[in-house]
């Protein structure tokens, strides 16, 4: 089985900027979240999507946002982009939304905003 | 939010044991998992203890004690292969939203 794959692998943008991030979680899984990870440090929880509908919002201006389509996959959008917005994009997916389910994480789209 | 703490770097040689401690708040979290990520890569799942005690799996083990807000992970027989951060984090809320800590960098050496 497919894990989760994310869109594109790396890009390049200039600060103001705006970018958009792709994600297909594990077919069955209903429940997508995105993470920011800088260097050197864990990742941080940006958002939680189940069912559509968002279920949990990080500490992370409203330049970001997301949506999750029927087809369970999602996107983030990032809109005027600064140069601390330069990390790996990490999307996991589970298969419901309780908290003793396990995220499985997408290889990650790394931005570097200049 | 919670503190998870967990130490920077920790350096062992092949064939040794190695423990990587976390600790955090003790009020919040519903169990603690365990994430290896190499360098460059996606973080991957070794863990997730909801009980107190030791949960065996290979040469990885991963302990929890909810009452002292702290667990382990024991890496045996460490393989060059082992070199990678390990993530432990907690779920926040009850949609499992993830709060990590910074990593701990395992160095194996020959």
């Amino acid at each position: 089985d497919a894990g989760v794959t994310q869109s594109p692998t790396h890009l390049i943008k200039t600060r103001g900027q705006q970018v958009t991030l792709r994600c297909s979680p594990i077919s069955g899984h209903k429940s997508v979240s995105w993470y920011q990870q800088v260097l050197g440090q864990g990742p941080q929880f940006i958002f939680q999507y189940y069912e559509k509908e968002e279920r949990g919002r990080g500490n992370f201006p409203d330049r970001f946002s997301a949506r999750q389509f029927p087809n369970y996959s999602s996107e983030l959008n990032v809109n005027a982009l600064l140069l601390g917005d330069s990390a790996l994009y990490l999307c996991a997916s589970k298969l419901g939304h309780g908290t003793q389910e396990t995220q499985y994480f997408g290889p990650g789209t790394r931005l570097l905003v200049l | 939010g919670q503190n998870i703490d967990q130490p920077t770097e920790m350096t062992a040689t092949e064939g040794a044991i190695v423990q990587i401690n976390c600790t955090y708040q003790t009020s919040g979290f519903n169990g603690l998992f365990w994430y290896q990520q190499h360098a460059g890569e996606a973080p991957t799942f070794l863990s997730y203890n909801v009980l107190d005690g030791l949960e065996e799996k290979g040469r990885f083990s991963s302990f929890l004690s909810r009452s002292k807000g702290y667990s382990y992970l024991l890496l045996k027989e460490l393989q060059m292969k082992d070199s990678a951060s390990y993530l432990c984090a907690g779920p926040t809320d009850s949609w499992g939203k993830l709060q990590f800590g910074a990593g701990t960098q395992v160095v194996v050496t020959p």
